[in-house]
């Protein structure tokens, strides 16, 4: 079974619709991250949790929400979906701090808003 | 803030060839360095990492980086390609292992 799952792993939706995208990890791991992944952009956060009390925000944030229902979940929110949030988004998790910080990913889930 | 930048957002080598995959940070202080690769509709794996124990890091399937401070690179390398090498490389900062800094990608391509 994998370690960090994504429901669901492809979703479209309409312009102004609010939309939750699901991450579970079997890991342990105490941090968990959300990023969206664009065409020549690279991969770009947009929160990120240290732990269940802790939420952050990333380089792109505006328009997400996020929820961390416990260690093994966090939720990813589009409020009001808009076209330009059609991408591909990614849930990794990762152990702790300093140079052992290697994340581990999920098989993303594919967003098109129409 | 650090960035990353991965000159050439496509390559394309012949099998058994060299592989030369481009990264650059820039950072007043040395950061952590990693190199990640995407497989065709799958999420990103760990290939390697820079942690300061050695500055020629030795990672899967062959590959390898070498951090050169002087240069503020960490460039990935494998001797020779092999078909199952086709997919994207991300390079990767962080300076205090809070954030992780992506690079927007080179998409590998191995010609047989």
């Amino acid at each position: 079974d994998a370690d960090v799952t994504q429901t669901p792993r492809n979703r479209i939706t309409k312009t102004g619709k609010r939309i939750m995208l699901e991450c579970s990890q079997t890991k342990g791991h105490d941090r968990m991250y959300w990023y969206r992944q664009d065409p020549g952009l690279g991969l770009r956060l947009i929160y990120y949790s240290f732990d269940v009390k802790d939420i952050n925000k990333g380089e792109i944030s505006d328009g997400y929400s996020v929820s961390r229902q416990a260690q093994a979940k966090f939720s990813l929110s589009l409020e009001s979906a808009i076209p330009n949030q059609t991408a591909l988004y990614f849930c990794a998790t990762s152990a702790g701090g300093g140079y052992q910080e290697t994340q581990y990913f999920g098989p993303g889930t594919r967003l098109l808003v129409l | 803030a650090q960035s990353v930048t991965q000159l050439g957002s496509h390559v394309s080598v012949s099998e058994g060839a060299l592989v030369l995959l481009r990264c650059n940070y820039s950072s007043s202080v040395p950061p952590y360095l990693f190199w990640y690769v995407q497989y065709p509709n799958q999420g990103l794996q760990l290939l390697l990492k820079y942690t300061s124990a050695a500055t020629l890091v030795k990672g899967i399937n062959g590959f390898e980086a070498e951090f050169k401070k002087s240069e503020t690179s960490f460039h990935l390398t494998k001797p020779s390609a092999h078909m199952s090498d086709a997919a994207e490389y991300f390079c990767a900062v962080s300076l205090t292992g809070n954030q992780f800094y992506f690079g927007t990608g080179t998409s590998l391509t191995v010609i047989p």
